[in-house]
């Protein structure tokens, strides 16, 4: 089973600029939660899709938005980029809330740098 | 809202036993999970606890104690390869969990 898979690995944007960030999740996953990781702060949650719906929601500016598509693929956006936004993007998967394992799965992140 | 606490850096010898402490404060309740990070990779799952006692799985060990907001994870016979960051998460109401700024932990021959 493969896992979960994140794109593009590594990014350098302007700041104004927008980004976007691509997430498949684990076959057979319906949730996935999207994570900004940064040294000072730890992981942070941004929000959760699931079904295509956004179930859950970090304390974050609307200029973090983000999608599921029928398939499960998720896509986060970031708006006019600031130096701040500067991270370790992290998408998880799970089952949890199906009767599955409650057990997050890990992406190897999208490494952001905002100049 | 919920807030986890854990020390920001360990250090111990190959060989000899390491406890992680984590303390929580969280509305709501679903479990305990702990997670392991190399530098420059993904977390992966290393144990999750919803009721008080300790799990064991090999080298790892995890006690949860829910009255207390307590847990801790046990790390045996410590290799080298066993320096990362220790990542405490409290899945609450919402079954999300809220993760702490984990543990550096240092092996060191």
């Amino acid at each position: 089973k493969a896992g979960v898979t994140q794109t593009p690995r590594y990014l350098i944007k302007t700041r104004g600029q927008q980004v976007t960030l691509s997430c498949s999740p684990i076959s057979g996953h319906r949730s996935v939660s999207w994570y900004q990781q940064t040294p000072g702060q730890g992981l942070q949650f941004l929000f959760e899709y699931f079904s295509e719906t956004q179930r859950n929601k970090g304390n974050f500016p609307g200029r973090f938005s983000g999608r599921q598509f029928s398939n499960s693929r998720s896509e986060m956006n970031v708006s006019t980029l600031e130096l701040g936004d500067s991270a370790l993007y992290l998408c998880a998967s799970s089952s949890e809330g199906e009767g599955g394992s409650p057990e997050a799965f890990f992406g190897q992140g999208t490494r952001l740098t905002v100049v | 809202g919920q807030n986890i606490d854990q020390p920001t850096e360990m250090t111990a010898t190959e060989g000899a036993i390491v406890q992680i402490n984590c303390t929580y404060q969280t509305s709501g309740f679903n479990g305990l999970f702990w997670y392991q990070q190399h530098a420059g990779e993904a977390p992966t799952f290393l144990s999750y606890n919803v009721l008080d006692g300790l799990e064991e799985k090999g080298r790892f060990s995890s006690f949860l104690s829910r009255s207390k907001g307590y847990s801790y994870l046990l790390l045996k016979e410590l290799q080298m390869k066993d320096s990362a960051s220790y990542l405490c998460a409290v899945s609450g109401g919402s079954y999300i969990p809220t993760f702490g700024r984990g543990t550096s932990l240092i092996v060191h021959p």
